[in-house]
């Protein structure tokens, strides 16, 4: 059975702080790592990744993935309070794609 | 217009009630997805539907029940519904054909079983 376990669970910070939130994953044939964010509404997609030590950026936002120690940190610098979210990550596996295994979740608080 | 959406967005019923939650999808995707969001557990699968013919229980099907009555259309059901099946309910959509993993999610159905 597939597992993704993301840590911390919970973290309160101030803005302009940074962050890194964990996610570690045990997914057969695994194929993809992807990372969400969920602000009191649905998820929205933020970045996916395929393949080792290749950085995506988006903004503030980076995330890396190391698929010999099968985990994926995704960064935020200079927090704002517009973080402020549940943080999720996904692992892909098998034969098809777009089925998904959630982690728990990361609830990021960042206060003024 | 919204590309997933989901009716209805909130409902509180009675235990031993049929409740029926409709996702409908303006992408064009083959693929839906029905989670269920409970505090502290992430989204945990309940069904999916890679196309109108092809329905797949996920790790929580117990309880529930679906309809694919269209490319665009994927319906979840809970024919006797129970309390500890409150939850926040989200649709999902993917294109397998792109090859990629990406899921879009509806706005959220917050069902209180009473």
């Amino acid at each position: 059975e597939d597992k993704v376990v993301q840590s911390p669970l919970s973290l309160v910070v101030h803005e302009g702080d940074t962050v890194t939130l964990n996610c570690s994953y045990e997914v057969t044939n695994f194929r993809s790592l992807l990372w969400y964010k969920q602000e009191k509404k649905a998820p929205t997609f933020l970045f996916m990744l395929t393949s080792s030590g290749i950085e995506k950026k988006s903004g503030r936002l980076s995330s890396i993935l190391d698929k010999k120690e099968l985990f994926s940190i995704l960064n935020i610098t200079a927090t704002q309070t517009g973080d402020s979210a549940v943080y999720l990550c996904a692992g892909a596996g098998g034969t098809s794609y777009g089925k998904l295994t959630f982690g728990q979740g990361t609830i990021l608080t960042v206060h003024p | 217009d919204a590309d997933v959406t989901q009716t209805p967005r909130n409902r509180i019923t009675k235990t031993g009630k049929r409740i029926m939650l409709e996702c409908s999808q303006t992408k064009g995707h083959d693929r839906m997805y029905w989670y269920r969001q409970d505090p502290g557990l992430g989204l945990r699968l309940i069904y999916y539907s890679f196309d109108v013919k092809d329905i797949n229980k996920g790790e929580i099907s117990d309880g529930y029940s679906v309809s694919r009555q269209a490319q665009a259309k994927f319906s979840l059901s809970l024919e006797s519904a129970i309390p500890n099946q409150t939850a926040l309910y989200f649709c999902a959509t993917s294109d397998g054909g792109d090859g990629t993993d990406t899921q879009y999610f509806g706005p959220g159905t917050r069902l209180t079983v009473l």
